[in-house]
Parts: C-alpha cells; sequence; structure tokens
C-alpha cells in the first residue's frame, strides 16, 4: 500500500477562485506527478517533479503552477478556477518506474 | 510522440472465465509497460508491469503479453471475480526517463 495522499478529497468552489490541492508522499520518492482525469477516461499529465526545485509541465500545464520544495510535497495551484477545471485530480509519485497514485481530488467549479 | 490506446472501451466477461484486455502503442522505443486497475472512487493501482527485454510475466491471477513486433501488449485475467469489475489502464514509456502515457481505459464488467 503506497503513502499517498490528498487534501482535499472532494471540493466545490466558484469560478475565479484560487485553488490549492495538496499532496503529500512518505516514501521519499524524488518524482512526483499531477494528472487530470475525467471520470472513466485516460489521465493527462498536468506538471511532474523529478526532485526539489525541479518542475516540468506535461499536456494541460498551462492554466496551473507547481512547486516542489520539499521532497514529499507537491502542491497543484489552480489561479483562477473555472468550470472547465472540474475533473478529478491524481497526484502520483515513483522511485524508478511505477507509479504510485493517491486517491485523488474531485473538483467541481461552479 | 507517444500515443497509447486500448481496442474496446468496455468488456463484459461471466464470472469464472478469462478476460483478455488489450492494447496498442505506436512508439517502438517503448521500454517499459504497465497495468493498472481504477475502480471507483480511487487512485489506480499497479496490477503488472513487464520491460521491453520480456514477452510475457506473470502475477497472480494476471498475465501481461508484449509483442514488439506488432506493438501490442495485453493483460489477461484469469478466473475473473466480480472484485474484477473496474477500468483498466496500460501505460507506455519512452526510453529513457520521461513520465508514463495512459491509454483511454477499458471498463470491465463482471456477471454474477
Amino acid at each position: 500500500e503506497a503513502d499517498i495522499y490528498q487534501t482535499p478529497r472532494y471540493l466545490v468552489i466558484g469560478t475565479g477562485k484560487k485553488i490549492t490541492l495538496e499532496c503529500s508522499q512518505t516514501m521519499g520518492h524524488d518524482k512526483m506527478y499531477w494528472y487530470q482525469q475525467d471520470p472513466g477516461m485516460e489521465l493527462h499529465l498536468i506538471h511532474y517533479s523529478y526532485g526539489v526545485n525541479s518542475t516540468e509541465k506535461g499536456d494541460l500545464s498551462s492554466e496551473s503552477t507547481v512547486s516542489r520544495i520539499r521532497t514529499e510535497h507537491f502542491p497543484l495551484t489552480l489561479e483562477s478556477a473555472r468550470p472547465s477545471h472540474t475533473s478529478q485530480y491524481l497526484c502520483a509519485s515513483s522511485e524508478r518506474t511505477e507509479q504510485y497514485f493517491g486517491p485523488g481530488t474531485r473538483l467541481t467549479v461552479t | 510522440g507517444e500515443s497509447v490506446g486500448l481496442h474496446l472501451p468496455t468488456l463484459s466477461v461471466q464470472e469464472g472465465d478469462n478476460s483478455i484486455i488489450n492494447c496498442a502503442y505506436s512508439n517502438s522505443a517503448s521500454d517499459y509497460f504497465i497495468w493498472y486497475k481504477q475502480e471507483s472512487g480511487k487512485g489506480p493501482q499497479f496490477i503488472i508491469d513487464i520491460r521491453s527485454n520480456m514477452d510475457k510475466r506473470q502475477g497472480q491471477r494476471v498475465t501481461v503479453l508484449l509483442n514488439k513486433t506488432v506493438k501490442h501488449l495485453s493483460l489477461q485475467i484469469a478466473a475473473t471475480q466480480p472484485g474484477d469489475s473496474a477500468v483498466y489502464f496500460c501505460a507506455t514509456r519512452d526510453s529513457g526517463n520521461t513520465p508514463l502515457v495512459f491509454g483511454k481505459g477499458t471498463r470491465l464488467s463482471v456477471i454474477a
């Protein structure tokens, strides 16, 4: 069982609000990832990090930012939430190849 | 770039039968392949993986087959159980230190 945590699990927020989704892992993994997923659909990579102070953009990164100040923590920030951001957000970490996923945050923007 | 896809979006099988879920990939340089299971409301869970220097790997009730000639990957589940009902994703990685690329997913429904 992987030790990766996401908060909040569910969030309903109004358009234009700034939000930060939290992700933490206790496995000491250098690599961490954020994915966006609509129900039952494929995972789209938003951002990833291969270590402290190192972040890279994925396919859907233009409307969000991340930071990696500590190995165990990889928060995702939406500066101005829009209804199109309504989705599930999954955080993952890995040591080499296999990625361990958190339970996800289900975000609804009204 | 890499693209990964699944042949069928849904699959229904009788309890006790074997299930086969297929996946096609496009990058012949892909060196690592992995299957995940995702139950409703949860994050994906690792099932089994295989590297490009192998063509078959077995786990508990699951087998992954890799055919690099036609760039095809399959997941076989033996004696499918109701608890196997979920969405299954394949993912692959280009050679080197790149993130996994996920396919669209197949929903497996087990009929009791």
